[in-house]
């Protein structure tokens, strides 16, 4: 467990409205990652942290943004939802860089309607 | 790159029966490998890992998984499955190319049925 929570657990969105994810840890932990979930595709990796303020796109990044202007926080940002990003969204931080592993918070249900 | 291939999206067996799950990789550099479990309506929990120490490494619940370099293969094993055993199952592979961020690729997932 690397004490990594989500905001909002669920949200139902309107086609068009900007939604904002946040992912919060208290382990001071330098590397961050935002993840969506479907079915048929397991996890792809939309964004992520390697500091404040210093993030990069992972392979499914279009359609999203992200900012991390302290360590603890990670926001994902929807600019104008689409219904193709109803997904299961999960935020992961690395809390042993010696191994390279990951560990996940409980995961943000959206639905864009 | 680095790719993994999870053989059969949904495997079910009796309980009491071996479990096999099978994950097959690429990389470009020796990899650290993963096996994630996720239970319904949960996130993922870390089953097991092999940084290049043992090839037969040992997780949480009885599972066990055997890097085998020759084949590109870490499949996951439990002897015996019980009724809790049914989740989802993942395997990643870790890019440990230079600058890479410690990135996870994911395969797509195979889905555990017990039977009892």
């Amino acid at each position: 467990d690397a004490g990594i929570t989500q905001s909002p657990r669920h949200k139902v969105t309107e086609t068009g409205t900007p939604v904002t994810l946040r992912c919060h840890q208290t382990e001071n932990h330098r590397y961050m990652y935002w993840y969506r979930q479907d079915p048929g595709h397991g996890l792809r990796l939309i964004h992520y942290s390697y500091g404040v303020k210093d993030t990069d796109k992972g392979e499914v990044s279009d359609g999203y943004s992200v900012s991390r202007s302290k360590t603890e926080d990670f926001l994902l940002t929807l600019e104008s939802a689409t219904s193709s990003q109803t997904s299961v969204y999960f935020c992961a931080a690395i809390a042993e860089t010696s191994t390279d592993t990951q560990y996940f918070g409980p995961g943000t249900r959206l639905t864009v309607l | 790159a680095q790719s993994v291939t999870q053989l059969g999206s949904h495997v079910s067996v009796s309980e009491g029966a071996l479990v096999l799950l099978r994950c097959n990789y690429s990389s470009s550099v020796p990899p650290y490998l993963f096996w994630y479990v996720q239970y319904p309506n949960q996130g993922l929990q870390l089953l097991l890992k092999y940084t290049s120490a043992a090839t037969l490494v040992k997780g949480i619940n009885g599972f066990e998984a055997e890097f085998k370099k020759s084949e590109t293969s870490f499949h996951l094993t439990k002897p015996s499955a019980h009724m809790s055993d049914a989740a989802e199952y993942f395997c990643a592979v870790s890019d440990r190319s230079g600058g890479s961020n410690y990135k996870l690729t994911f395969g797509k997932g195979t889905l555990l049925t017990v039977n009892p």
